[in-house]
């Protein structure tokens, strides 16, 4: 009965590979959101979706792809990994945009 | 000035002080204010919104302060499990109508 659930909880790869990570709420909420917290734990939004139509995406290299199969899943794909692309990736969602968030808890991405 | 700024801290601090902490926003367009708690290697989780007039929970105040741009968080009684990093999160209204999210304030409440 996982609110926000994201798979895998753990990622290690190699520099120059294609990953996915899958994010899945439970919650009936509209938004759902990937943040990227990196080693000075700072939380950056990456993308928003509301009701799998894309309405924030921030300045991520478009390696990055997220994708929103129906208002309750949230993927997030990414190409051709960097070293500088390992960090803490976290799934959220709200009921809406000026609501709080439920996080996900969050995958923890290592580019060797 | 930074979108939304806080003390890194760490505060160091007694079993049963109180402690607060506050946070300054530069847009003062922002509508909605939140505290979140962040323990080591896991997710934020949402500790409180703050509402213009304010609000309790418990051992937890929040207050918004929108003339000098900021919100406050005061934990009366601190326990050993209050220990974690407190995050201040401010939505910014406008197109993108997004969440920044403060660096954090880390707290340690010492036996």
């Amino acid at each position: 009965d996982t609110a926000v659930s994201q798979t895998p909880k753990y990622l290690v790869t190699q520099m120059g590979n294609d990953k996915s990570i899958k994010c899945e709420q439970n919650l009936g909420h509209d938004t759902m959101y990937w943040y990227k917290q990196d080693s000075k734990k700072f939380l950056k939004i990456m993308f928003s979706y509301n009701n799998k139509e894309l309405i924030i995406n921030e300045t991520v290299p478009n390696r990055f792809s997220p994708k929103s199969p129906d208002k309750a899943h949230l993927n997030l794909h990414i190409n051709s990994l960097e070293l500088g692309d390992s960090a803490v990736y976290f799934c959220a969602s709200s009921p809406a945009r000026t609501y709080g968030y439920t996080f996900g808890s969050g995958t923890r991405l290592t580019v060797v | 000035r930074k979108e939304v700024e806080q003390d890194p801290g760490p505060f160091n601090v007694p079993e049963g002080a109180t402690v607060a902490f506050n946070c300054t926003y530069s847009n003062s367009a922002s509508q909605s204010f939140f505290w979140y708690r962040q323990d080591c290697r896991k997710e934020p989780k949402l500790l409180m919104s703050v509402y213009s007039s304010g609000n309790e929970d418990g051992r937890f105040t929040a207050q918004l302060n929108r003339a000098s741009q900021y919100i406050s968080l005061l934990i009366r009684d601190s326990k050993l499990s209050d220990s974690a990093t407190y995050l201040c999160v401010v939505n910014k209204v406008n197109r993108d109508d997004k969440i920044i999210f403060g660096k954090g304030t880390r707290l340690h409440i010492l036996p």
